[in-house]
């Protein structure tokens, strides 16, 4: 149901470096700001990255965000076992009425 | 900080109105800029964005749950609230009221999330 499309899961040993795609279209994530958000078991939802690439206060810098066009990607480097947890990007889809879409999610596994 | 928490019936009858309040602390949900918001997580599943209030008068719904959904402030209690009418099993989900202002344009508070079962 969901108008962007993530991987199902991905994993990494600790230390090392994973990369979560965001796929949209020209209606959501061409022309709008993407937000990342990491939910951890049993937990609300937490603001990783918003405007494509900002990081709120008290977020580490091994969080990273980029857009490219109907694209956006979430980078965790330094791998924590801490980062076990499912993430979620979101934006505005500008369709016929202003609706936020978030992604289908992504488990990211700690090896 | 703001903080924010749900509350409501754990517990909801079919065909039945899921009612929901957000009580928001340290900070006022008269605030200019803010978009009050429900998200719900069905078990097992993503997220899915409800609707917000904006300006304690405008609001803006997810067209799939628009026909269902109302969502209002009440300023003396600082609190904002939501209704889903005419349940079924499928509206079973944590619910979770959030904001964010639009300089941020992304959900940066949330309640911890409060969950409603639809069953007789």
């Amino acid at each position: 149901q969901s108008v962007l499309t993530q991987p199902p899961s991905v994993s990494a040993a600790p230390g090392q470096k994973v990369t979560i795609s965001c796929s949209g279209s020209r209606s959501n994530i061409a022309n709008n700001y993407v937000s990342w958000y990491q939910q951890l078991p049993g937990t609300a939802p937490k603001l990783l990255i918003y405007e494509n690439n900002k990081r709120p206060s008290g977020i580490p810098d091994r969080f990273s965000g980029s857009k490219s066009g109907t694209s956006a990607t979430l980078g965790i480097t330094g791998l924590q076992t801490g980062d076990e947890a499912d993430y979620y990007c979101g934006t505005w889809d500008s369709g016929l009425t202003a609706t936020y879409v978030f992604g289908t999610g992504t488990k990211v596994t700690v090896l | 900080q703001v903080q924010l928490q749900e509350s409501g019936p754990g517990l909801v009858k079919p065909s039945e109105t899921l009612s929901l309040t957000c009580t928001v602390s340290a900070g006022s949900v008269s605030s200019a800029g803010f978009y009050w918001s429900w998200i719900r997580q069905p078990p097992g599943k993503g997220l899915e964005w409800i609707g917000y209030i904006y300006t304690s008068a405008s609001t803006n719904y997810n067209p799939s749950l628009k026909s269902r959904v109302t969502i209002s402030v009440d300023t003396s209690k600082n609190q904002f609230s939501l209704k889903l009418n005419s349940v079924t099993a499928a509206d079973t989900a944590v619910y979770y009221c959030a904001t964010g202002h639009v300089a941020v344009d992304a959900f940066d508070i949330w309640g911890q999330g409060t969950t409603v079962t639809v069953s007789s």
